[in-house]
């Protein structure tokens, strides 16, 4: 149990262009949701806290008008890079809590690349 | 001060010896601690996780916690060169998301 889907696992997109990434619990239902960035030989940082039927809070430094987060139901969440550039080169990860224990489960990761 | 620290290695072991991965938190409210590993390119995955001081074993895991020192680690015994990974550890500071260390990487040499 606590499968988080991400999807997709990896993508390409030209600079200037929008990428959505989607994070689906599977057999549980998330009224929150994480989404992590992580560059090369770095650790996770927090982007933004995904809340089902509001608006979503972004971390300092994390521009809102730049990842646009939706949590429309209580098992998907939606991130989008909008107008992608190279630096958001990187890889976006989703987390949610399973409320049957302690563990945070993550989706597989997108690896987006801007070209 | 990080909020969470770790050595960021790499820690190499022989293939059958304990490893014993460190890490210091800072905010003494902190509840909940948990150890992830990641492979490379992928995603992490929960290994334990553990809440009261003392030591909490899981096969060939045990991860230890000592809220007076503010001190977590977690040993890996009869290391396999399958355990060469980065290891994060994590913290529940109550603001909801786990705040992250900056990982261990661990080399197991067959």
């Amino acid at each position: 149990g606590a499968v988080v889907s991400q999807h997709p696992s990896w993508v390409i997109c030209k600079s200037g262009t929008s990428v959505k990434i989607e994070c689906r619990s599977l057999d549980f239902q998330a009224t929150t949701m994480f989404w992590y960035r992580q560059f090369p030989k770095q650790s996770l940082m927090l982007m933004a806290t995904s809340n089902e039927g509001s608006k979503a809070t972004y971390e300092q430094g994390v521009e809102k008008d730049k990842f646009l987060i939706n949590h429309a139901s209580l098992t998907l969440s939606t991130l989008t890079v909008t107008s992608a550039h190279p630096e958001d080169s990187s890889f976006y990860i989703c987390s949610a809590r399973h409320q049957g224990d302690y563990g945070y489960t993550f989706g597989s990761g997108t690896r987006l690349t801007v070209v | 001060q990080k909020e969470v620290e770790q050595n960021s290695g790499p820690l190499s072991v022989p293939e059958g010896a304990i490893a014993s991965l460190n890490c210091t938190y800072s905010d003494r409210g902190s509840q909940s601690f948990f150890w992830y590993r990641q492979y490379s390119g992928k995603s992490p995955e929960l290994i334990m996780f553990i809440y009261s001081n003392g030591d909490k074993e899981d096969g060939r895991f045990t991860a230890q916690l000592n809220k007076a020192s503010q001190y977590v680690s977690l040993l890996i015994r009869d290391s396999q060169p399958s355990d060469s990974a980065t290891y994060l550890c994590a913290v529940d500071t109550g603001r909801r998301a786990l705040t992250f260390g900056s990982g261990t990487r661990l080399q197991v040499q067959p």
